[in-house]
């Protein structure tokens, strides 16, 4: 088992902002890490792959990059549409895998 | 396009064996290149995963489930099964199936690109 760990647990921005969520894994996993977003009701959907590919039909303001123990998934310019909680998911020990704790970005 | 749709009894008793379906619709591709896996979500909590079954038959399982857990496959039924035994209350959570695909066959780069709705088991007396 590779625990990941996400930071920050809650995040407040506004329409317009910037935000960084970073995931670290206790060991190097590569690039084997996913970036979810999941709203209240509905399973998650796939936002980044491989630590830095844009997942089709996924806006280009969602962006992530790292490798090796350290990742981050940015949004560059927050809509309405994205608040929601954001889950990094380790696979380099597939067909185990890992989630992080979770962020939940909400409207300040 | 796949769909994936879980069920189940909503209510199992402490102690009993909790007994989830996936029915799996589209092409149901047992092949190097995907696996099935369960994941589930407490109430207002993250997401867990719970195990894994590879094309090969092979299944893998959260390690803290200390050996509750098993899954099998029925390819005839296009069907994905759980079953968690000796259930408590913290087992109450939605239940998700879900399949990761595994580019160029290699699992290390896999990720989930269907994932069913989800089901609410409640352990309760």
């Amino acid at each position: 088992d590779i625990p990941v760990t996400q930071s920050p647990s809650s995040l407040s921005a506004s329409v317009g902002d910037r935000v960084t969520i970073t995931c670290r894994a206790s060991q190097s996993i590569s690039n084997s890490l996913n970036w979810f977003q999941q709203k209240p009701g509905k399973a998650p959907k796939l936002l980044i792959y491989a630590a830095s590919s844009l997942q089709s039909g996924v806006p280009s303001r969602f962006s992530g990059s790292g490798s090796g123990t350290h990742f981050s998934l940015s949004i560059s310019s927050l809509q309405p549409e994205d608040f929601a909680t954001y889950y990094c998911q380790q696979t380099y020990s597939a067909p185990s895998m890992s989630f992080g704790q979770g962020t939940k970005l909400e409207i300040k | 396009q796949l769909q994936l749709q879980e069920s189940g009894p909503g209510l199992v008793k402490p102690s009993e064996t909790l007994s989830l379906t996936c029915a799996v619709s589209g092409d149901f591709i047992s092949s190097i290149s995907y696996y099935w896996g369960w994941i589930r979500q407490p109430p207002g909590k993250g997401l867990e995963w719970l195990g894994s079954l590879y094309y090969s038959g092979n299944t893998y399982f959260n390690p803290s489930l200390k050996g509750r857990v098993s899954i099998s496959e029925d390819t005839s039924k296009k069907q994905i099964s759980l079953k968690l035994r000796s259930v408590i209350a913290a087992d109450t959570a939605i239940y998700y199936c879900a399949r990761a695909y595994c580019p160029n066959a290699v699992c290390q780069t896999a990720y989930i690109d269907y994932w069913g709705e989800g089901t609410l088991v409640t352990v309760s007396s």
